[in-house]
């Protein structure tokens, strides 16, 4: 069966905390995916992994596929990242699931 | 941004009532989506298209039918909707199956 956890649900952090999101999946993969849903509602993709990690600015990537897990790391956080951020996974049947959202505020 | 617009923005109907969402898009995009977003849930795919006239069902596509004559719509109708179809409904659209890009969403109410 097909299924994607996400953990925390929620998370509160002060600005310059360095934040961990996590993402675990039940079967094998080809891509993942790692989503921030702003305030307003928009969605925007920031990363797609198969293996290893990606980084862009303040924002790094993992996955192990072995553990069938993966981590979106925030360094240095800033209460312009608060947001709900996605882990959507493509699985190997090419069925693609969504966890449910982890919710992050940072305070200044 | 990936030209896509959905429309209505809003909207509140009742229940019984039939209520069709639009997707537009400019980019060409080979691949269209229709997914809701409920609390607690995360986003479920209701139908997919991967081309002019060629749809597929979804996780969640009972009660939900759509229809794509042309690239650039891709429409979701519900023929008569119900109080458990109150959600947020994006959009997405893909040149492969992989990254996505979405629309503003949708904000439905049904009465």
């Amino acid at each position: 069966k097909n299924e994607v956890e996400q953990s925390p649900q929620n998370l509160t952090a002060q600005e310059g905390e360095f934040i961990t999101i996590n993402c675990s999946y039940s079967v094998g993969i080809s891509a993942l995916h790692w989503l921030q849903q702003h305030p307003g509602g928009g969605i925007v993709s920031l990363f797609m992994l198969s293996s290893g990690k990606k980084k862009h600015g303040r924002l790094i990537a993992t996955i192990n596929i072995q553990e069938k897990h993966s981590s979106l790391h925030i360094t240095a956080s800033h209460p312009r990242d608060s947001a709900v951020y996605i882990c959507a996974v493509r699985f190997n049947n090419n069925d693609m699931r969504f966890g449910a959202g982890t919710r992050l505020t940072v305070k200044p | 941004d990936a030209g896509i617009t959905q429309s209505p923005r809003h909207k509140v109907t009742e229940t019984g009532t039939p209520v069709t969402l639009r997707c537009h898009q400019t980019e060409n995009h080979r691949y269209m989506y229709w997914y809701r977003q409920d609390p607690g849930h995360g986003l479920r795919l209701i139908h997919y298209s991967y081309g002019v006239k060629d749809t597929d069902k979804g996780e969640v596509s009972d009660g939900y039918s759509v229809s794509r004559s042309k690239t650039e719509d891709f429409l979701l109708t519900l023929e008569s909707a119900t109080s458990s179809q109150t959600s947020v409904y994006f959009c997405a659209i893909s040149v492969t199956p992989d990254t996505q890009y979405f629309g503003p969403g949708t904000r439905l109410t049904v009465l």
